[in-house]
């Protein structure tokens, strides 16, 4: 399954909404999609599982939908720390597939 | 807690065991993955192996099955990711996860 993120980039402000998006190639079955933050110098951080369940200690501003093929997160009020690369993960019985990631930047 | 170990620099063509040791759980009862992130670069999967419950067998990445093997010690509770026949585009930051609960990776430079 390849997974394609769009934008490459995001450039937006502080206290502006946020929209990542990730489509797969195939359907991913079961919605076993997650959404991962990366700061440079930093391992991943789960944000996001089961194409909609927030990881323990996720702030509400982060949410998860989608099924099938095409998924969302979304991130509303984006804060400074915000500002980070986010991966989509599609995970099953035998593979694990990363996108290519979104870069959110400040504008 | 989980923490790499074993990076470094080391020769293309020559093996290299990386270890990821966790601490406050029982490592057999999970799965245990194997990320890496060539410098500049995305995450890619590298392999995981399942949890006793589930037969504790690996799966890997198809453009590394062969040249990686992922094994565990439960006395230890350590995995392990065993390298060989590397190349110098084997050079990235290797994660170990468990859940969500990440180490901070461990730097494998494959160069002359």
């Amino acid at each position: 399954i390849v997974l394609t993120q769009s934008p490459g980039t995001l450039s937006l402000s502080p206290g502006e909404g946020a929209t990542l998006s990730c489509r797969a190639s195939q359907i991913i079955s079961n919605g076993y999609l997650a959404w991962y933050q990366q700061k440079p110098g930093q391992a991943p951080r789960l944000l996001i599982y089961g194409a909609s369940s927030r990881a323990a200690g996720i702030p509400d501003r982060f949410s998860g939908s989608g099924s099938g093929t095409d998924f969302t997160l979304t991130i509303t009020r984006l804060e400074p720390e915000d500002f980070a690369v986010y991966y989509c993960q599609q995970y099953d019985n035998t593979s694990i597939n990363f996108g290519q990631g979104t870069r959110l930047e400040i504008k | 807690l989980l923490v790499e170990s074993g990076g470094g620099l080391v020769q293309p063509g020559r093996s290299l065991r990386l270890s990821c040791t966790a601490s406050g759980f029982t490592f057999g009862d999970n799965a245990v993955v194997w990320v890496r992130q060539a410098p500049g670069k995305g995450l890619e999967w590298v392999g995981y192996l399942r949890g006793k419950a589930y037969g504790g067998t690996p799966e890997y990445a198809a453009s590394l099955k062969g040249r990686f093997s992922i094994s565990r010690d439960d006395s230890k509770n350590i995995a392990y990711l065993q390298m060989y026949s590397l190349k110098m585009e084997d050079t990235a930051v290797y994660y170990c996860s468990v859940e969500d609960l990440w180490g901070q990776g461990t730097l494998v430079t494959v160069s002359s």
